[in-house]
């Protein structure tokens, strides 16, 4: 079956130190993979996205490598700020299958 | 603007009351989902539908009815059968059924005393 597993929250992080969100799947098939973010009281927007293996999502100054041999899409940014404070959601999706979320890793910067 | 909206933001109801929860999108989308998040269990999918007049059970479809009359419409009834219905409710659309690229509206929160 279909499943994303990620590391668990909450991250607490001072302004502009290095960020690393890790995330694992399993999944049937050839997935393509995602981040997507939610800030406070509002809905998920993509973050960014991979569809095939080797394959680098980059946006905002957030990155994430699919890695078929090691079946990961971690999210990492060189210098967050407290404005990245949010919840991160991985997500697959295989061929005509539903989006599958991991639980979300809740991230604070302090400044 | 071209978007998702959710309405109330905020709805509060009793116990044993039927609620509608409002999801409207002008993106022209032809696919769209209902999911219901709470904490550290992510999202869940409920419902979703891929055409109009057409719709199928997500994974935690019990208790939650859909219609989808229209293409931009896509409301959910959350009944009395539900057991534990406080949860944050999230509507999101796509291009198609089998389209990575969901777009969320900003959610709804019930609350059911």
């Amino acid at each position: 079956g279909n499943s994303v597993t990620q590391m668990e929250g909450p991250v607490t992080l001072s302004e502009e130190a290095f960020l690393t969100i890790n995330c694992t799947y399993t999944a049937t098939g050839y997935p393509s993979l995602f981040w997507y973010v939610q800030y406070p009281g509002e809905g998920l927007q993509l973050l960014l996205k991979a569809t095939k293996a080797d394959d680098k999502g980059s946006n905002k100054g957030f990155e994430a490598t699919y890695r078929k041999e090691t079946t990961s899409f971690h999210l990492e940014k060189g210098s967050v700020q407290v404005s990245d404070s949010a919840v991160y959601f991985c997500a697959l999706i295989t061929g005509a299958n539903n989006l599958f979320f991991g639980t979300g890793t809740r991230l604070t910067v302090i400044p | 603007d071209g978007g998702i909206t959710q309405s109330p933001k905020y709805l509060f109801r009793k116990e044993g009351q039927n609620v509608t929860l409002s999801c409207e999108q002008n993106l022209n989308h032809d696919a769209m989902y209902w999911y219901r998040q709470d904490p550290g269990q992510g999202l869940r999918l409920i419902y979703y539908s891929q055409i109009v007049n057409d719709f199928q059970k997500g994974d935690i479809a019990e208790g939650y009815s859909v219609s989808r009359e229209k293409k931009e419409s896509f409301p959910l009834t959350v009944t009395s059968a539900q057991k534990n219905p406080t949860a944050f409710y999230l509507c999101a659309s796509s291009v198609k059924k089998d389209s990575y690229e969901q777009y969320f509206g900003p959610g709804t929160r019930l609350t059911v005393t």
